[in-house]
């Protein structure tokens, strides 16, 4: 399974784009990019998932580049309440289910 | 409301008192695990199942002991618990392996004396 490599941590002010890197150099064809978030110690809260194309829903917007090798995990309009560490996961779609967490990078919105 | 259950949130135990963690998630989810988190690691898997009856070791296995009797339920047994089972666990079921959303329950923060 690929690993992943994030900042541990981004100040980001409130209203603006909270934009979080996430480097993946070893993905592998048949891995997807996920983004979860973990406020204080709640259960981790899915965001967005993608596989080659950039994907947006009502929370946020995926970036990935067209080796794969990075992603970008777009807030447009940070709140308060998107303070959090968020996660960047790489999973495989077939075989073994799993997910490795890293240490995730810790977002600080500002008011 | 979809969600993932576990209970209970909080336990104090002594050492070697055989205790279960258990979850529920009312989604008809295949794939179930847990997971601890513990302060500088991150979450580790410990045990998953992709079906009933199936399950397989995590990163972490050692100490612990799943079950997967019905779809919805995935208990975490725990036969005679230690210290560094103290920790934050989490459940999390998925519809399917890959390519979609898992759900994870609010944790169950666990003291071992």
């Amino acid at each position: 399974d690929a690993k992943t490599t994030q900042p541990p941590s981004m100040d980001c002010a409130e209203g603006r784009a909270a934009n979080l890197p996430c480097n993946h150099s070893t993905i592998s064809g048949n891995e997807y990019v996920y983004w979860y978030r973990q406020i204080h110690s709640q259960g981790p809260q899915y965001i967005i998932h993608g596989l080659k194309n950039n994907e947006t829903n009502e929370m946020a917007s995926l970036i990935i580049t067209e080796d794969r090798k990075s992603s970008t995990l777009i807030l447009p309009h940070a709140t308060l309440r998107d303070t959090a560490v968020y996660y960047c996961i790489v999973s495989r779609t077939s075989g073994t289910y799993k997910y490795i967490f890293g240490t995730g990078t810790r977002l600080k919105v500002l008011a | 409301e979809a969600q993932v259950t576990q209970n209970p949130r909080y336990l104090i135990t002594v050492t070697g008192k055989k205790l279960t963690v258990t979850c529920s998630q009312n989604m008809n989810h295949e794939y179930m695990s847990w997971y601890r988190q513990d302060p500088g690691l991150g979450l580790r898997q410990i045990y998953y199942s992709m079906n009933v009856e199936v399950t397989d070791k995590g990163d972490v296995p050692e100490g612990y002991k799943v079950s997967r009797k019905e779809k919805r339920n995935f208990p975490l047994i725990l036969e005679s618990p230690s210290p560094n089972q103290t920790s934050l666990y989490f459940c999390a079921s998925s519809l399917r392996q890959g390519g979609g959303e898992a759900f994870f329950g609010q944790g169950t923060r666990l003291t071992v004396v």
